[in-house]
């Protein structure tokens, strides 16, 4: 059990740009979850997959963001033309659904700095 | 809908005196509840978590938390702080009659200070 692991840790970008996030989950895990957090806040769901497919997602996601799970293994999160208030860290977590009541399992987060 | 209020955004106590951080929920139906850990430029570790069985959950390092229905309360407590217990505190509720999602919902956080 290597844990959650997410790339890149750290990401400044100027404003318009797009950037991606990694995000290799426990492998026998088959749920995925994005969550962003700002500062002073708690996280705040994004979406998630069940394998490859996209159950849910919040309303924070806009047409901007898109998340992809394509094999049920990785996943990856892009920010398109970014803006100043994408600016936080983003946390990928997962778990097993037939173990499941909400326990999850974080990365090390990937934190955004958009100037 | 759920949601989670945690009184205070910091709490200072001393090393060696009683930790409480305060967590309330708003739920339609007996929750499952959490308590996560974070510590600057890191993600969030569990603590514990109620499920439903004994209402008296011990977690790691030390601490406890005990569900209340009768006050809608999962307060964290821990008998002696210590040094390396000062991070960010977050109280999660999720919905065990969700269509299995359980997608947990976060509280803003406490931050624990202590004090030598």
């Amino acid at each position: 059990d290597t844990g959650v692991s997410q790339n890149p840790r750290h990401k400044i970008t100027k404003r318009g740009q797009n950037v991606t996030f990694r995000c290799d989950p426990i492998s026998e895990h088959n749920r995925l979850y994005w969550y962003r957090q700002t500062l002073g806040q708690g996280p705040e769901f994004l979406t998630y997959f069940q394998n490859e497919a996209q159950l849910e997602k919040s309303r924070l996601l806009s047409d901007r963001f898109s998340a992809e799970r394509p094999k049920g293994s990785f996943s990856t999160l892009e920010i398109q033309r970014t803006e100043q208030g994408d600016s936080a860290m983003y946390l990928c977590a997962s778990s097993y659904s037939g173990r499941n009541t909400g326990e999850l399992f974080f990365g090390e987060g990937s934190r955004l700095t958009v100037l | 809908a759920q949601s989670v209020t945690q009184l205070g955004s910091h709490v200072s106590v001393s090393e060696g005196a009683l930790v409480l951080l305060r967590c309330n929920y708003s739920s339609s139906v007996p929750p499952y509840l959490f308590w996560y850990v974070q510590y600057p430029n890191q993600g969030l570790q569990l603590l514990l978590k109620y499920t439903s069985a004994a209402t008296l959950v011990k977690g790691i390092n030390g601490f406890e938390a005990e569900f209340k229905k009768s006050e809608t309360s999962f307060h964290l407590t821990k008998p002696s702080a210590h040094m390396s217990d000062a991070a960010e505190y977050f109280c999660a509720v999720s919905d065990p009659l969700s269509g299995g999602s359980y997608i947990p919902t976060f509280g803003r956080g406490t931050s624990l200070i202590v004090h030598p």
